[in-house]
């Protein structure tokens, strides 16, 4: 089993929509997590932390469920810029913050 | 200021030969990071190093694979009689200190054994 899992897509959404993503870690263990985004044969970047109590960030909104070993990345009135690969992330606590990354979820925002 | 770069972009080599892959992190930046992705996949961990020394290297898949970093700064990853099976993309990442700290990646170098 992966320790970071994702639905690899790809999601087709028309511009305007509201699409969200899940990802489930299987490392109790887990300390921080991220969403990352990466474009077509660009290196990833960061798009967000995410918190237990949520975090915003104008129109996406990441959450972290400890108990459920689940996170999620909501966004809204999706743009054709917001195309890419989207990829979760955790760091494990004492783990020299090295990444574990999940397969990566593709989206494709269509006029 | 500049960020991660990372040479060659590409790279093609034949099975069994020697190939070298160099990072040269943001300036400052104690903390390097080596991941390689293979298509379709996430990047996954090789080798950490804080400052000169390899601080976890549990990430490298074999014996073939070794990396450097003998001032602190730019780092070289180095792999032994390639294998098909070695063909990826391999991404650096720097970060300030390591801990917590975001890290930032380069372009990455895209291998290709034949």
């Amino acid at each position: 089993r992966k320790e970071v899992e994702q639905d690899p897509g790809p999601f087709n959404v028309p511009e305007g929509a509201t699409v969200a993503f899940n990802c489930t870690y299987s490392n109790s263990a887990s300390q921080s997590f991220f969403w990352y985004r990466q474009d077509c044969r660009k290196e990833p970047k960061l798009l967000m932390s995410v918190y237990s109590s949520g975090n915003e960030d104008g129109r996406f909104t990441a959450q972290l469920n400890r108990a459920s070993q689940y996170i999620s990345l909501l966004i809204r009135d999706s743009k054709l810029s917001d195309s890419a690969t989207y990829l979760c992330v955790v760091t494990l606590y004492n783990a020299g913050n090295m990444l574990t990354f999940g397969g990566g979820t593709r989206l494709m925002v269509k006029p | 200021g500049a960020g991660v770069s990372q040479t060659p972009s590409n790279k093609v080599t034949e099975k069994g030969k020697y190939v070298e892959l160099r990072c040269d992190p943001i300036s400052g930046h104690t903390a390097l990071y080596w991941y390689r992705q293979s298509l379709g996949q996430g990047p996954e961990f090789l080798i950490y190093f804080q400052g000169t020394g390899a601080a976890d290297d549990s990430g490298l898949p074999n014996d073939r694979f070794f990396a450097v970093r003998p001032e602190g700064s730019v780092s070289t990853l180095k792999i032994q009689r390639t294998e098909r099976g070695d063909s990826a993309v391999y991404l650096c990442a720097s970060s300030l200190s390591g801990s917590q700290d975001e890290q930032f990646f380069g372009p990455g170098t895209r291998l290709t054994v034949l």
